[in-house]
């Protein structure tokens, strides 16, 4: 199976930072990658799919970008309701796998 | 608007059998890819099978091939998971999903059902 490694596993941010997630796949993946926010007691919520397409109804600040065996997701801006857990996930072959997440705290 | 709830979760002892049903509505059910995944406690997701719209491909992760069976019911627009010989590492919330466009990643999610496999 093809392993989902993210960096770094947790961070503490304040409101207005610009921050990144990365992602690595262990093999490539094209760009069959998606990016989900999950909040404590929740269901994961899709945000990016195909790498770098937002999904309907999640803000532009939000974006994705890579290919191949490395990606990134970058909020422009933080904002309070996007302190959250954010998990990659690769769909490129079964097992579809997910990254061990990464937690962004408040500062 | 699209909904996905589960049910059937609850305590199990190891060696155990438990049915988890997803009920799906606000869209055509049987057009669509669906999808189990868990998230052990504290931990992360792991997905767990697939089945597609017909029925005709069936997938699993290794860690619960041979003990757990996913099938659907398009008149129904139920999802189902099948899980026997349930062991302590199947402790998780489960969450049914849907596949968009088939592709392998999940745009609506229900709300999660928890299993525990307790003696």
């Amino acid at each position: 199976a093809i392993r989902m490694t993210q960096s770094p596993s947790s961070f503490s941010a304040s409101t207005g930072d610009r921050v990144t997630i990365t992602c690595r796949a262990s093999q490539g993946i094209s760009s069959y990658l998606a990016w989900y926010q999950q909040k404590p007691g929740k269901a994961p919520k899709l945000l990016i799919y195909a790498a770098s397409t937002l999904q309907s109804g999640v803000p532009s600040r939000f974006s994705g970008s890579g290919s191949g065996t490395d990606f990134t997701l970058t909020i422009s801006c933080l904002q309070s309701e996007d302190f959250a857990t954010y998990y990659c996930q690769q769909y490129y072959s079964y097992s579809w796998t997910f990254g061990q997440g990464t937690k962004v705290e408040i500062k | 608007e699209v909904q996905l709830v589960e049910s059937g979760g609850g305590l199990v002892k190891p060696g155990g059998s438990l049915r988890l049903s997803c009920a799906a509505s606000g869209f055509t059910f049987s057009s669509y890819s669906m999808n189990w995944v868990r998230q052990a406690p504290g931990k992360g997701l792991e997905w767990v099978s697939s089945i597609s719209s017909s029925s005709s491909y069936i997938y699993y992760a290794d860690s619960v091939k041979g003990r757990f069976t996913i099938s659907r019911d398009n008149a129904k627009n139920s999802l189902y998971l099948q899980m026997n010989s349930l062991r302590a590492e199947d402790t998780a919330v489960y969450y049914c999903a849907r596949d968009s466009l088939a592709l392998g990643y999940f745009d609506y999610w229900g709300q999660g059902t928890l299993v525990t496999v307790s003696s």
